[in-house]
């Protein structure tokens, strides 16, 4: 499947921080989906990025696309306790005909008040 | 979105003994999936639940030990099979139409 990278591991910011992630990949991504899972529970989508160049807003959270649809970020505007858990980016690649998702590692935010 | 059920929610089981997870999802999708996932750890694909097929088993797992059902557009099983401490993990299916997937509360599994 396609293979994303996602920086940092691990973010500590006080609340009222900025705090980003990045994904990337070596390759040409069709695709990207950005999900937050809270400690304890599952993974929540967030949202799908397609355009080269995207720029989507959820409130605080902004989530980019690149132009060579290589990397991708998740930056999120003072932070607050409520922000806590580990956000992934997702990737897609196709086999035979079937789609095959593949998720970064994902980087924690711990949020201090 | 679509909403997904899972069960159990957790368990605890001997060595050498088999663990079906069920999961169920409020509409019908095309695509469903089976991952795990170690605490602190991201989501390992098991594979992809085919509906009236065999199951498409990613590198590192194989039928016979998590043998998958997917009998309808709504509903999948997942077997963990003659289970070792190894397969202590946390079990999450997931569902969708497109990319975007919906994933379902989770099956924590410890083996003893």
């Amino acid at each position: 499947g396609q293979q994303v990278m996602q920086i940092p591991q691990y973010q500590h910011v006080q609340e009222g921080e900025d705090f980003t992630t990045y994904c990337n990949s070596s390759t040409t991504l069709s695709n990207i989906q950005w999900y937050k899972q809270r400690p304890g529970g599952h993974p929540v989508f967030l949202i799908q990025l397609v355009k080269s160049g995207e720029v989507k807003k959820q409130k605080r959270l902004t989530f980019q696309f690149g132009e060579a649809k290589k990397n991708s970020s998740l930056h999120i505007t003072a932070t607050q306790t409520t922000d806590v858990g580990t956000y992934f980016c997702a990737a897609s690649s196709t086999s035979g005909g079937s789609y095959i998702p593949t998720f970064g590692r994902g980087t924690s935010l711990i949020v201090h008040p | 979105s679509a909403v997904i059920s899972q069960k159990p929610s957790r368990d605890i089981c001997q060595r050498g003994t088999s663990l079906t997870i069920q999961c169920q999802v409020d509409s019908q999708v095309t695509m469903m999936f089976w991952y795990r996932q170690q605490p602190g750890q991201s989501l390992t694909l098991i594979a992809t639940a085919n509906q009236g097929s065999e199951a498409t088993y990613e590198s590192g797992f194989v039928i016979d030990k998590f043998p998958i059902s997917r009998p309808n557009l709504t509903f999948s099983t997942l077997t963990v099979s003659n289970m070792s401490p190894e397969d202590s993990s946390i079990y999450l299916c997931s569902a969708g139409e497109t990319y975007e997937q919906y994933f379902g509360p989770g099956t924590r599994l410890t083996v003893t």
